[in-house]
C-alpha cells in the first residue's frame, strides 16, 4: 500500500474548521483514501472514506486533489472532543486482506 | 456505524499466566477481524488476521505461539496471550470487516494488559 505523509500535531480554535493534510504522493488508480481517528485510551473510529470524489458526511469532508497526490480532512466546527489522533490511511480496493496499516497520524488538539 | 465490542476493557495478571481477550461483532456478522497492539504515544500496529474457520495470519514478527487467535463464529475472535510478562503490557485493539460497501473497518474499544 501507498505510504502517507501527515504533520505530527495540529491544533485549532474551538467553534473553527479543522483542516488536516494527508500527502499521499505514490497512490495508485485503485486505492482509497481513508480516515480514522482516535480518542485517548479508545479504538479507532472510522470517519470517511474517499476514491476520487470528495466526500462529506455528518462527521466531515475529505477533499481530494485532482491528481490524487493529497487529501484533506475538513471537520467543519471544531468542538473540544474532536481532540484526537487523526490517521490518514491509503488502501488498495482490490487488496482482499482488507487490513489497514496504521502511520502515526496527526495529533490534534481543539483549544477552548 | 456497526458496534464492535471487546472485553475485558482492563485487565492486570501476574507474569506467567495467560489472558483472554474476546472481541465479538454486535449487529454484523465477520468473516476477517484483525488484532492490532499499541503501545503508549505510538501507532497502532497489526498483529494478526483472524478468519474464521481458518487459522489467523500473523505479521512478520509476531510469536503464533504467544499470541492465540481463535475465531471460531462469524461474530466472535479470540486473543489468548500466553505466558504474559511484563513486556507484553500493552492496548489491545481489535476490528471486524463488514462485508458489504468498500469493507470498512470497525475497531473495538481496546483491552488495556498490564502484567505484573
Amino acid at each position: 500500500d501507498a505510504k502517507t505523509t501527515q504533520p505530527t500535531s495540529m491544533d485549532c480554535a474551538e467553534g473553527r474548521a479543522a483542516n488536516l493534510p494527508c500527502n499521499h504522493s505514490t497512490i495508485s488508480g485503485n486505492e482509497y483514501v481513508y480516515w480514522y481517528r482516535q480518542i485517548h485510551s479508545q479504538g479507532p473510529q472510522y470517519i470517511i472514506h474517499g476514491l476520487k470524489n470528495n466526500e462529506t458526511n455528518e462527521m466531515a469532508s475529505l477533499i481530494i486533489t485532482e491528481d490524487r497526490k493529497s487529501s484533506t480532512l475538513i471537520l467543519p466546527h471544531a468542538t473540544l472532543r474532536d481532540t484526537a489522533v487523526y490517521y490518514c490511511i491509503v488502501r488498495s480496493r482490490m487488496d482482499s486482506s482488507y487490513k489497514l496499516i496504521f502511520g502515526s497520524g496527526t495529533r490534534l488538539l481543539v483549544r477552548p | 456505524g456497526a458496534v464492535v465490542s471487546q472485553h475485558p476493557s482492563r485487565v492486570i495478571c501476574k507474569s506467567g499466566t495467560s489472558v483472554k481477550i474476546e472481541c465479538r461483532s454486535l449487529d454484523f456478522q465477520a468473516t476477517t477481524m484483525f488484532w492490532y497492539r499499541q503501545f503508549p504515544k505510538q501507532s497502532l500496529m497489526l498483529m494478526a488476521t483472524s478468519n474464521e474457520g481458518s487459522k489467523a495470519t500473523y505479521e512478520q514478527g509476531v510469536e503464533k505461539d504467544k499470541f492465540l487467535i481463535n475465531h471460531a463464529s462469524l461474530t466472535l475472535s479470540t486473543l489468548t496471550v500466553t505466558s504474559a510478562h511484563p513486556e507484553d503490557s500493552s492496548f489491545y485493539i481489535c476490528s471486524a470487516r463488514v462485508e458489504q460497501g468498500a469493507g470498512e473497518l470497525f475497531f473495538g474499544e481496546g483491552s488495556r494488559l498490564t502484567v505484573l
